[in-house]
């Protein structure tokens, strides 16, 4: 079974603050995403990465940052946190190269900032 | 509005009963992919569909995708409570590495 996780399920940081979140895989996959989940805006795509060191913009990247240096690892950076970050935040991979391919999902972190 | 749309928002059925959920876009759906949360929690792999009229069954849910790749359907029958979550559609429409979701539908169910 393919494992995604992520570091924290729920975390509490203050405005100003800088916020990792990581996610890990154990399926060698190539591909991985972050997404935040907000009521009424279903999942938006933040950033993802297809390959070590590589990374494109998703949807919403303003206020993000990734970092992924091992394959099986991809970090979500908040530099400066805000309050309008508050959200779930969600982790996911896939297999393929080319072509979507069935994404699994962490558990999320809820993040509040204050 | 969103590329894909979901209804209902959200449903309320007694255990029991049959219902359906429908994921539409006005694009062709290169690949549909089902999921499902469970409250505050991460997403659940449920089933996934990519040829035109395909149908899939696990269990009591089974999804379909229309000929013309542009509409899916999901389908409980007889329901229970450890169906109630909230399910979503997500699809390939740009027939790329990324996947697109609908806003979701919120499902609960009476016992």
């Amino acid at each position: 079974d393919v494992k995604v996780t992520q570091s924290s399920r729920y975390l509490v940081k203050r405005t100003g603050e800088k916020v990792f979140l990581e996610c890990v895989q154990d399926m060698d996959h190539e591909n991985m995403f972050w997404y935040r989940q907000d009521p009424g805006l279903g999942l938006r795509l933040i950033y993802f990465s297809y390959d070590v060191k590589m990374k494109e913009k998703g949807d919403i990247p303003e206020g993000y940052s990734v970092s992924r240096e091992k394959k099986e690892r991809f970090s979500l950076i908040l530099e400066s946190a805000s309050t309008n970050q508050t959200s779930m935040y969600l982790c996911a991979s896939s297999l393929a190269s080319a072509g979507a391919d069935t994404q699994y999902f962490g558990p999320g972190t809820r993040l509040t900032v204050l | 509005s969103q590329e894909l749309e979901q209804s209902p928002q959200s449903l309320i059925v007694q255990e029991g009963k049959n219902l359906t959920i429908n994921c539409t876009s006005s694009k062709t759906l290169y690949g549909l992919y089902w999921y499902k949360q469970k409250y505050g929690e991460g997403l659940i792999f449920l089933m996934m569909l990519q040829k035109g009229g395909e149908e899939k069954s696990h269990e009591k849910i089974t999804a379909k995708l229309d000929e013309k790749k542009q509409q899916s359907s999901l389908h409980i029958t007889a329901s229970q409570p450890s169906h109630a979550g909230i399910y979503l559609c997500g699809a390939d429409i740009n027939a790329g590495n990324m996947l697109t979701f609908g806003g979701g539908t919120r499902l609960m169910v009476k016992p």
